[in-house]
């Protein structure tokens, strides 16, 4: 099992730019996740669905961020304008609905936005 | 608000000793908690779980206490080795929903 894949692993932008991050969750899995972790906040969850649907998008810091499930194994996370405080490194997860709390996370993307 | 809290930032233990971290929550709707362990450069990994109707669970070298009426869990490594150091976070849910609420992480060093 590949796990759960994230790309890119590093991504450096400009303000105002648009920024995609991908994700690919363990096949099976029908829960994903989209976290941001930064120094002053740890973990955050930003948004997560259940069998492609957002459930709770509550943690998506503003409109600028959106993102989408189009199928069970696939997912993208958007900034768009970005700017510099979204500098972050976003983890994507997954896990099976009926293991409580127990996900499955990718590498990462740090995101750095100059 | 954070609902889930590492008080300590780092730790430093020997070698062979116990690594004890702890975790503090205050939202009484959480039963069920969790931690996870964290290397540089890498996602966070399922270390360890307990439902709120135990107080312990045992898994090799690592043990998590869970102390309803404090609202505080720990976790015990014994005997901690080199290998052990990296963020632990704490992380609770809820009801039957899927969301977790992380602590901010405890950075572990152990000392050979």
């Amino acid at each position: 099992d590949a796990g759960v894949i994230q790309s890119p692993r590093h991504e450096v932008t400009e303000m105002g730019q648009e920024v995609t991050l991908r994700c690919k969750p363990i096949s099976g899995h029908n829960s994903l996740f989209w976290y941001r972790q930064t120094m002053m906040r740890g973990l955050e969850l930003l948004i997560y669905f259940n069998n492609n649907v957002p459930i709770d998008d509550s943690g998506m810091p503003e409109d600028r961020f959106s993102a989408k499930m189009p199928n069970a194994s696939f997912s993208t996370l958007k900034i768009q304008p970005s700017e510099p405080r979204d500098s972050a490194v976003y983890f994507c997860a997954s896990s099976v609905s009926a293991e409580a709390g127990e996900q499955y996370f990718g590498p990462g993307t740090r995101l750095t936005v100059t | 608000d954070q609902q889930v809290k590492q008080n300590s930032p780092s730790l430093s233990v020997q070698e062979g000793r116990i690594s004890i971290l702890n975790c503090d929550y205050t939202n009484s709707m959480f039963d069920y908690f969790l931690w996870y362990k964290k290397y540089p450069a890498e996602g966070p990994t399922f270390l360890i779980s307990i439902s709120s109707i135990k107080d312990k669970n045992e898994d090799g070298r690592f043990t998590v206490f869970l102390n309803k009426s404090a609202k505080h869990l720990s976790l015990h490594i014994v005997p901690s080795q080199p290998g052990d150091s990296a963020v632990y976070f704490c992380a609770a849910v809820h009801g039957g929903y899927q969301k977790v609420t992380f602590g901010t992480g405890t950075k572990l060093q152990v000392i050979p």
